[in-house]
């Protein structure tokens, strides 16, 4: 069965830490996203990437970056947190074009004090 | 920028009640998805449709693109409390440059279905 993992499902830091959050597919997609999803805004996408070491801002990249060294492996990266970054983050993988299923993650809520 | 307006944003009903819930947008797409997210869950495919008109049903659950594909609904009939959850359509876009691989996501619909 598709399985898209995420390191932790809650996870709690302080303003101006670097935080790493993990997601891992074990379906050798090549479409991997990181989203986040707040009430009343619904999900937004943050980064994508096509391929290993290609990546594409989505609709709210400040703030964050990326890294895909390997196919199965999607990094989301908050260079230095700040508490508006407070928020359920996703990640999602694809195989294909966009018509195609998207295979979520659990989530992790991160929470930044 | 596309958009996909869904509505009600809240819906609650009594087990047994039928609901229609509607995804609307001024724009075109190639193809409209449904997923549902549970509580503590990331949201899980439930249909695509494809062609315009197309409907497609799941037990209980009868998904519908306009035939103009610029909209979707999704009728629940005699809802049971299994079906609550938070409702979000998505679509495709029509292009196939870069932006072909991103979903544009409505804000969904939470749903409760009250024993």
């Amino acid at each position: 069965d598709v399985k898209v993992t995420q390191s932790s499902r809650y996870l709690v830091k302080r303003t101006g830490e670097k935080v790493f959050l993990e997601c891992v597919q074990d379906m050798d997609h090549e479409n991997m996203f990181w989203y986040r999803q707040d009430p009343g805004l619904g999900l937004r996408l943050i980064y994508f990437s096509y391929d290993v070491k290609m990546k594409e801002k989505g609709d709210i990249p400040e703030g964050y970056s990326v890294s895909r060294e390997k196919k199965e492996r999607f990094s989301l990266i908050l260079e230095s947190a700040s508490t508006n970054q407070t928020s359920m983050y996703l990640c999602a993988s694809r195989k294909g074009g966009s018509n195609q299923p998207q295979h979520f993650g659990d989530g992790t809520r991160l929470s930044i004090l | 920028t596309q958009l996909l307006e869904q509505s009600p944003q809240f819906l609650s009903i009594q087990e047994g009640e039928n609901l229609t819930v509607y995804c609307n947008s001024s724009s075109v797409f190639s193809s409209l998805q449904w997923y549902r997210q549970e509580p503590g869950e990331g949201p899980v495919l439930l249909v695509t449709v494809v062609t315009g008109g197309e409907v497609k049903k799941l037990k209980r659950l009868t998904f519908q693109f306009g035939d103009a594909r610029k909209d979707s609904s999704l009728h629940i009939t005699a809802a049971q409390p299994g079906d609550t959850g938070l409702y979000l359509c998505a679509g495709a876009p029509e292009d196939s440059g870069a932006g072909s691989y991103q979903l544009t996501f409505g804000k969904g619909t939470k749903l409760s279905v009250i024993p």
